[in-house]
């Protein structure tokens, strides 16, 4: 079964840092551009940050710029998300997403269960 | 940044109804729109991608229209299974991959 599972979310205070990772299984991430998505709670959805398919380019949104550092390891078949200087506002559900990309359409079709994050202010 | 809007923000339907939600660019985004289906406490999942293309395995009372700056996310013949929340997000300008606020579809 293709999946993705996220993990290394919880409760860390303001200004502390976190790092999630993703692990894919049933397909290889290495074709993949990876994503993160957050969800606040009861709000939409918020693309934060992506990486390309060989680790080379990294784009965050601009409210985690210089606190978020997206990374990746192929061999390990996993994404990484690494969080500093944490604010309360960070606090969210944390889906890790694959983009697929084909000639006329790029979706973000499969997505893990999330990992939730709380900041505590 | 392209900014996507949905509306309505939430509507209350019955099984059987017929549901239309649209959702507006702040740019033309072509073709490159998709949508995506959320239940409470899950993952999202994508629907429609391509703006009209259904996902592999979505029921084909699904369906999605349009083009440039203006779609719609069509729902005929209304199941229990979809009362959720449906998000639309654009492809074509990125970073960022900007969502729509979302419209909660619920039981009348």
């Amino acid at each position: 079964e293709v999946q993705l599972v996220e993990s290394g979310g919880g409760l860390v205070q303001s200004g502390g840092s976190l790092r999630l990772s993703c692990a894919a299984s049933g397909f290889t991430l290495s074709g993949h551009w990876m994503h993160w998505v957050r969800q606040a709670p009861g709000k939409g959805l918020v693309w934060v940050s992506r990486i390309n398919d060989d680790g080379t380019s990294t784009s965050h949104a601009d409210f985690v710029k210089g606190r978020f550092t997206i990374s990746r390891d192929n061999a390990r078949n996993t994404v990484y998300l690494q969080m500093n200087s944490l604010r309360a506002e960070d606090t969210a559900v944390y889906y890790c997403v694959s983009l697929t990309v084909a000639v006329d359409y790029s979706a973000f079709d499969i997505w893990g269960p999330g990992t939730m994050v709380t900041v505590s202010s | 940044d392209i900014q996507m809007t949905q509306s309505p923000s939430s509507l209350s339907a019955s099984v059987g109804d017929r549901v239309t939600i649209t959702c507006r660019a702040s740019q033309s985004v072509s073709s490159h729109l998709n949508w995506y289906q959320q239940k409470p406490g899950k993952a999202p999942k994508l629907l429609i991608h391509g703006a009209s293309n259904l996902q592999s395995g979505v029921p084909s009372r699904f369906s999605g229209s349009g083009s440039g700056t203006d779609f719609t996310l069509t729902i005929s013949n209304l199941q229990l299974e979809d009362f959720a929340t449906y998000y639309c997000q654009q492809s074509h300008s990125t970073p960022p991959d900007t969502f729509g606020q979302g419209t909660k579809v619920e039981i009348k």
